[in-house]
Order: structure tokens, then sequence, then C-alpha cells
């Protein structure tokens, strides 16, 4: 089993449209949480921190449930500039990634 | 951006080479960590650098190597080249002593071995 696990996408959704991502962990000892994105041939760049307490940026809304060891990520209101890979990063001495989940918002 | 380089950009390599990537550390940041990041993959974590000493090795062979200096830059060594060492080599740098604070990514080093 992986350590971190994403939804393999690739999601394709309208401009305007809400998608979720999902993220599940295997290291119950995990420390920290993020979400990280991934324009195509460039470095991942933080998108955000994620509580247990839930947390929302702007459009975008990150959850934490550390019984179930899942972690989600919303995000409303869909623009074109949303597309990119999602990366669900844990952390525990180190970081660990996902493989990423791709997401194209079109016109 | 992050103020974390990288050198080369691009590199090409032969199969049983050896190769020596760069990074800058972002001044105040002194936790380095290093991932190589295949095509489709997230980023593997091979190893972190803390005040110069080796702080935690993720699943790579010893022939991958690095080094810290002092002030704070970085060094990772790959020894004896093989095929599937194509891929992306990114540098991140952290401000505080663990490895579970944000990362703060360089540009990358995309390596292909022939």
């Amino acid at each position: 089993r992986k350590e971190v696990e994403q939804d393999p996408g690739p999601f394709n959704v309208p401009e305007g449209a809400t998608v979720a991502f999902n993220c599940t962990y295997s290291n119950s000892a995990s420390q920290s949480f993020f979400w990280y994105r991934q324009d195509c041939r460039k470095e991942p760049k933080l998108l955000m921190s994620v509580y247990s307490s839930g947390n929302e940026d702007g459009r975008f809304t990150a959850q934490l449930n550390r019984a179930s060891q899942y972690i989600s990520l919303l995000i409303r209101d869909s623009k074109l500039s949303d597309s990119a890979t999602y990366l669900c990063v844990v952390g525990h001495n180190d970081m660990r990634f996902g493989a990423g989940t791709r997401l194209t918002v079109k016109p | 951006e992050t103020g974390v380089t990288q050198s080369p950009t691009h590199l090409i390599k032969t199969r049983g080479q050896q190769v020596t990537l760069r990074c800058s550390s972002q001044s105040g940041h002194n936790t380095v960590s290093w991932y190589q990041q295949a095509l489709g993959q997230g980023p593997q974590f091979i190893f972190q650098y803390y005040r110069e000493e080796e702080n935690g090795r993720g699943n790579f062979p010893p022939r991958f190597s690095g080094l810290q200096f002092p002030n704070y830059s970085s060094e990772l060594n790959v020894n004896a080249l093989e095929l599937d060492d194509s891929a992306l080599y990114l540098c991140a740098n952290s401000p505080g002593t663990g490895g579970e604070e944000t990362q703060y990514f360089g540009p990358g080093t995309r390596l292909l071995v022939l």
C-alpha cells in the first residue's frame, strides 16, 4: 500500500464547476498535511496547509479527518487557471507526496 | 518566488556515469530536502539535511548521496547512473529543524540518462 494515495484522475470539468479531490494516508503518526499545486513542467508550490478544524482560502477548502486518515480539497467556481496537478502531502519527520491528481478546467 | 535555485536546469548523461546536482538555499532556511519525480508521479523523498548532517532518508540506494554546506546550499550526487534515474530532481528548503514544515521548492533539474 502506498503511503499517500490520491484519486487517479484526470478530472475534466467546465468553468464554474465544483470539484473535490480525496487523499488517504497510511501513517497514523503523521503530523502535518498540505495540498500543493504543480503546473506542467514546473515545481510544486504550496496551495494550503490542512488543519483538523478544516480551513478555507477563497474558493479552496481543505478538510482533515485523522480518524479515517483522509484529506480532501474542494475547489468551488473553477477557473481556467486552476488547471494543474494537485498533490496531497503528508508529513512525519519528512514529507511524503501522493502521485497527484490532474485537473483540467475547460471553457 | 521561493528564492531557491538549482543547477543545471537540464542534463544528459549516459548509463554508468556520475552526476552532481546543486541547490542554493533561501536565507534562513537551514533544512534542505531532495526529491526525485518521475514522469506522471509525485515527488519521492530521497533525503534531508539539517545543519550539514543527513537527517532522514527515503528508500533510495547508497549511490544517491548528498552534502550540505555551511551556507546551507546543497548537492545531490548520483553514482553509476541507471536509465531509471531519468527524472526531475527537486530540492526544497524549509525553515525549521524538522521535515514537516512547508517546503519551498526550486525549479528542478531534469536529468536524462541514455
